[in-house]
């Protein structure tokens, strides 16, 4: 099944304790993003990757990095979780980087992370 | 400051009826035009889109509008089902190589049977 997976979907954890959320697909999309949900706020992109080694910033990725070193997984890491970064976070996936009908982006579950 | 408005952040209709979620936006090299839906606890799924260089794109019970003049698109379900209940991301880019997805906050469509 095509699918975008994320781990872990939930976490609690406190501040400073470096973590990552890992993003994998088994579509072969080459491009691949972070998004951020919060109440009042809606969906803003962190980072997102254009293939394999290729990553920019995205709205808001101040206290993220991420990493691509492989076309099937895009990691999300909080190096110093701090408690504004308590969120919703999702990653997607697209076959190519565009926007075409045919070419949406396919999101994955989501993790709820809680910054104590 | 926010590039795509979504300023109903609920809408509720009755099934059957035509539901119509709206959506603003302030950049005027905005290109691309996507909705997408979310229901709890999902991730958001596409729903449609549209570019600049349309008015309209229809898909089945889905129609988007957009308006360059006026910095406005508007998505219409007709008719609506209690299943469209969810909530309805607008979003924006200033290429097709999507580089940068700008999303309003959403806004959540009720639909009573």
């Amino acid at each position: 099944e095509a699918q975008v997976t994320q781990n872990p979907r939930y976490l609690i954890t406190v501040t400073g304790k470096k973590l990552t959320v890992t993003c994998s697909q088994n579509m072969n999309h080459e491009y691949m993003s972070w998004y951020r949900q919060d109440p009042g706020l809606g969906l803003r992109q962190i980072y997102y990757s254009m293939n394999v080694e290729v990553t920019d910033k995205g709205d808001v990725p101040e206290g993220y990095k991420v990493s691509r070193k492989e076309k099937r997984n895009f990691p999300l890491i909080l190096e110093s979780p701090s408690p504004n970064q308590t969120s919703l976070y999702f990653c997607a996936s697209s076959l190519l980087p565009g926007l075409a009908v045919y070419n949406e982006q396919f999101f994955g579950p989501g993790t709820r992370l809680t910054v104590l | 400051d926010q590039q795509v408005k979504q300023n109903s952040p609920s809408l509720s209709v009755q099934e059957g009826r035509i539901s119509i979620l709206n959506c603003d936006y302030t950049n005027s090299m905005f290109d691309y035009f996507l909705w997408y839906k979310k229901y709890p606890a999902e991730g958001p799924t596409f729903l449609i889109s549209i570019s600049s260089i349309k008015d309209k794109n229809e898909d089945g019970r889905f129609t988007v509008f957009l308006n360059k003049s006026a910095k406005h698109l508007s998505l219409h379900i007709v008719p609506s089902q209690p299943g469209d209940s969810a909530v309805y991301f607008c979003a924006a880019s200033v290429d097709q190589a999507g580089t940068a997805l700008i999303f309003g906050k959403g806004t959540t469509l009720s639909v009573s049977s």
